[in-house]
């Protein structure tokens, strides 16, 4: 059984430039969260979602977005990016999101902003 | 709001020596308990976890019980190799106020074995 697969693994951009990080579940998986990793602030939450819909937001500005197409995979998007959005963002999948259901974690996108 | 407190790291034990992360959690409700390891260039993996209060989660020799008198979850291992050098996070997962979950995680724990 493949596992979480996200595209691309590095990812370096300008300030003001914008990116777009990729996530594709388990199969069969319904819920997919995207957390921020930072040596500072460590792992923080953005955001989840759960059939094409956003259930659970954290506390990220609006340059932080996310979707998630019918097939479950889930994309995130940061616009006018800053030189502190430099950090590890890992995405998550389980089934239902819900309850003591695993987490299952990809291996992340290490993205540098210069 | 929800959090999780962990011991402050780094920690840096010898080969076979004992082995204990302190986890302590605040939240409402009755949450579940994990404990992710991530080793270096890698994502999160599960290593363990307990859903109710007195659950023992275990698994590679490691254990840790939900104690919801002291709202703790301490990771414990009686004896360490060297490949258990790690990044190790306690985290919780619980409803919201508006219904939602999600999973809060500590500051992590870095884990060095030495030979």
């Amino acid at each position: 059984k493949a596992g979480v697969t996200q595209t691309p693994r590095y990812l370096i951009k300008t300030r003001g430039q914008q990116v777009t990080l990729s996530c594709s579940p388990i199969s069969g998986h319904r819920s997919v969260s995207w957390y921020q990793q930072t040596p500072g602030q460590g792992l923080q939450f953005l955001f989840e979602y759960f059939s094409e819909t956003q259930r659970n937001k954290g506390n990220f500005p609006g340059r932080f977005s996310g979707r998630q197409f019918s097939n479950s995979r889930s994309e995130m998007n940061v616009s006018t990016l800053e030189l502190g959005d430099s950090a590890l963002y890992l995405c998550a999948s389980s089934p239902t999101g819900q309850g003591g259901t695993e987490a299952f974690f990809g291996q992340g996108t290490r993205l540098t902003v210069v | 709001g929800d959090s999780v407190t962990q011991m402050e790291g780094p920690v840096t034990l010898s080969e076979e020596a004992f082995l204990t992360i302190n986890c302590t959690y605040t939240a409402t409700g009755y949450p579940s308990l994990f404990w992710y390891v991530q080793y270096p260039g890698e994502g999160l993996q599960l290593l363990l976890k307990a859903t109710k209060a007195d659950d023992k989660g275990s698994n590679k020799g490691f254990e840790a019980t939900y104690r919801k008198e002291t709202t703790s979850f301490h990771l414990e291992k009686g004896s360490v190799q060297v490949s258990d050098s790690a990044v190790y996070f306690c985290a919780l997962r619980s409803i919201s106020n508006f219904g939602n979950e999600k999973l809060t995680f500590g500051t992590g724990t870095r884990l060095t074995i030495i030979p």
